[in-house]
């Protein structure tokens, strides 16, 4: 059974606390994305990474960074949480193996900051 | 740039069929994903087009035309559990880290 964890489902921090996000797959995947979902926005790209110790930014990568120190792990780093990255945040992996590639997502983790 | 486009909301009648039409303009294309996300959960995957024409698995069809970036899914025979939001997502080429690229979302609703 293919598995996407994240360390937290719910977490909740205060303004200008360092906040760190950890994600971890079993499934041996070279890529690892970092996603948030907000109510009519969608799901929005925050970075991503292909191989390890490399990194991309998304299309939203402001007030974030990211590590890549092991392929199975992927962490999201929030240097001084502001109110406004109140979210879902949701890890996902998949291959780069073959031409099919399903994305699987982890469980999530609902932030809430202060 | 990307531009991935597909309605707010559904409602339809159980036992019932509905379509869901999801449009794209990208600068890359490598596939075409169609996910369930439950509310409070995490999405899950329903199907995969690569290439133009009809996929079919189970209750659920997907269908992709890539010289109209145009795709749909269609439920058939609705049951009160596929009340649930529905993503379409664009891969973008390998070149470009596979990433995939959201619509905004389609909650459907089905109603007894």
């Amino acid at each position: 059974d293919v598995k996407v964890t994240q360390s937290s489902r719910y977490l909740v921090k205060r303004t200008g606390e360092k906040v760190f996000l950890e994600c971890v797959q079993d499934m041996d995947h070279e890529n690892m994305f970092w996603y948030r979902q907000d109510p009519g926005l969608g799901l929005r790209l925050i970075y991503f990474s292909y191989d390890v110790k490399m990194k991309e930014k998304g299309d939203i990568p402001e007030g974030y960074s990211v590590s890549r120190e092991k392929k199975e792990r992927f962490s999201l780093i929030l240097e001084s949480a502001s109110t406004n990255q109140t979210s879902m945040y949701l890890c996902a992996s998949l291959t780069s193996g073959s031409s099919y590639n399903e994305q699987f997502f982890g469980p999530g983790t609902r932030l809430t900051v202060l | 740039g990307q531009n991935i486009d597909q309605p707010t909301e559904m409602t339809a009648t159980e036992g019932a069929i509905v379509q869901i039409n999801c449009t794209y303009q990208t600068s890359g294309f490598n596939g075409l994903f169609w996910y369930q996300q439950h509310a409070g959960e995490a999405p899950t995957f329903l199907s995969y087009n690569v290439l133009d024409g009809l996929e079919e698995k189970g209750r659920f069809s997907s269908f992709l035309s890539r010289s109209k970036g145009y795709s749909y899914l269609l439920l058939k025979e609705l049951q009160m559990k596929d009340s649930a939001s529905y993503l379409c997502a664009v891969r973008a080429p390998k070149a470009a880290g596979n990433k995939l690229t959201f619509g905004g979302g389609t909650r459907v609703l089905v109603k007894p």
